[in-house]
């Protein structure tokens, strides 16, 4: 079962920010939030990542909540190229490794 | 290219029949993964593999689906007497140890069962 809620769709202006929600409640003390996107017809592409503190990298900066319990995605200057579907996933622990447990996505669309 | 790739990109076949799917991981990567994502849903997690062993299968894995990974580098998922609701894309993903987990998908293979 998907530990993850997110909007199903949003739009964004170009050069604007886009900031995507994401919630999950249940998330356990030593589990990683994940986000990844997806462009039409290809495999997911990692993003970024975080536990507690807030993260940003050349792609995006992820605000996680004091209690864990929402995040959010910040594109900070969105590009049509940006235009995909993001996942916000929960990292849990399987045999040996870790598994992605995604939610449906939120389609972002940024328009010109 | 050094990312992961997988063949045949597309597989329509007859309901009954059965196919084969390849995954080649990034080279140096350890842990190779299989999803199922349906139109419209994310990837759903089928099976793991720790070099050529097979650790985890989720319960998504019928008795029909079977996947190996037999010199612990490339992988295949065998789904045999194909049936209507196999329909979906086949997602592979490979990561190494003792990293951050990060998973690096494969592009796809997109079955269509008629």
């Amino acid at each position: 079962d998907a530990k993850t809620t997110q909007p199903p769709s949003m739009d964004c202006a170009e050069g604007r920010a886009a900031n995507l929600p994401c919630n999950h409640s249940t998330i356990s003390g030593n589990e990683y939030v994940y986000w990844y996107r997806q462009i039409h017809s290809q495999g997911p592409q990692y993003i970024i990542h975080g536990l507690k503190n807030n993260e940003t990298n050349e792609m995006a900066s992820l605000i996680i909540t004091e209690d864990r319990k929402s995040s959010t995605l910040i594109l900070p200057h969105a590009t049509l190229r940006d235009t995909a579907v993001y996942y916000c996933i929960v990292r849990v622990a399987g045999s040996g490794t870790y598994k992605y447990i995604f939610g449906t996505g939120t389609r972002l669309k940024v328009l010109a | 290219d050094t990312g992961v790739s997988q063949n045949p990109r597309h597989k329509i076949t007859k309901r009954g029949q059965n196919v084969t799917f390849r995954c080649d991981p990034i080279s140096e990567h350890n842990r190779l993964y299989w999803y199922r994502q349906t139109l419209g849903q994310g990837p759903e997690f089928l099976t793991y593999f720790q070099n050529e062993a097979q650790l985890e299968k989720s319960r998504l894995l019928s008795d029909r689906f079977s996947a190996e990974r037999p010199k612990g580098s490339f992988s295949t998922l065998e789904i045999q007497r194909t049936e209507q609701g196999d329909s979906a894309m086949y997602l592979c993903a490979s990561s190494s140890s003792p990293t951050t987990y990060e998973q690096y998908f494969g592009p796809g293979t997109r079955l269509t069962v008629t």
